[in-house]
């Protein structure tokens, strides 16, 4: 079964250092999708690519945000410096959007926790 | 007006009975509406899609769609406990490129 791999699963960091997530898409899908988890916000849609291009990021603060696609098989997602409110589950998702009603398949996240 | 509304529950339904979750959207050009299941601790997995009015039916779930009303539902037939976990309603959106998620609803199947 063709899966979404991300790494780390967990990391635990203190306030100011740098966090990368890093998404491996399913091979041929063409969109990829960051997505974070809150108990609070629920799932929100913080940037999502098609062809490696951004095409929405307006759900992620930029001052520390920054999401990139060097190749393909890679998608980051980065945060500095990062600050307790950015706890939270962070998922990429990937699917293929050659017509518009593809379903995304999810990753199993990476569970954030700034101290 | 949130884009994707859903009852956070939680709702609770003993063994066997029907589960009935809705949603609404507020984007009248969306073509394209998932259901995903997210047990505690897990990723969201896809269990339905629906792109015309009308039923969709696989094994014990069904999809239904409206789209006049702007109204997506997902009835599950003889709930087992395995059931529960959050049922989270996904609307395509801007042409189809943009998936919004529901807040979720919390189903509870009582053995």
């Amino acid at each position: 079964d063709a899966r979404v791999t991300q790494t780390p699963r967990h990391k635990v960091t203190e306030m100011g250092q740098e966090v990368t997530m890093r998404c491996q898409p399913i091979l041929g899908h063409n969109t990829v999708f960051w997505y974070r988890q809150t108990m609070m916000q629920g799932l929100e849609l913080l940037a999502y690519f098609r062809n490696r291009a951004p095409l929405d990021d307006s759900g992620m603060p930029k001052d520390r945000f920054s999401a990139e696609m060097p190749d393909a098989t890679l998608a980051t997602l980065k945060i500095q410096p990062s600050e307790p409110r950015d706890s939270a589950v962070y998922f990429c998702a990937s699917g293929l959007v050659q017509v518009s009603n593809q379903p995304q398949h999810f990753g199993d996240g990476t569970r954030l926790s700034i101290l | 007006q949130k884009e994707v509304e859903q009852n956070s529950g939680p709702l609770s339904v003993p063994e066997g009975a029907i589960a009935s979750l809705n949603c609404t959207y507020s984007d009248r050009g969306s073509q394209s509406f998932f259901w995903y299941r997210q047990y505690s601790g897990k990723s969201p997995e896809l269990i339905m899609s629906i792109y015309s009015n009308g039923d969709k039916e696989d094994g014990r779930f069904t999809a239904q769609l409206n789209k006049a009303s702007q109204y997506v539902s997902l009835l599950i037939r003889d709930s087992q406990p395995s059931d529960s976990a959050t049922y989270l309603c996904a609307v395509n959106m801007d042409g189809g490129f943009k998936t919004i998620f529901g807040a979720g609803t919390r189903l509870f199947v009582k053995a």
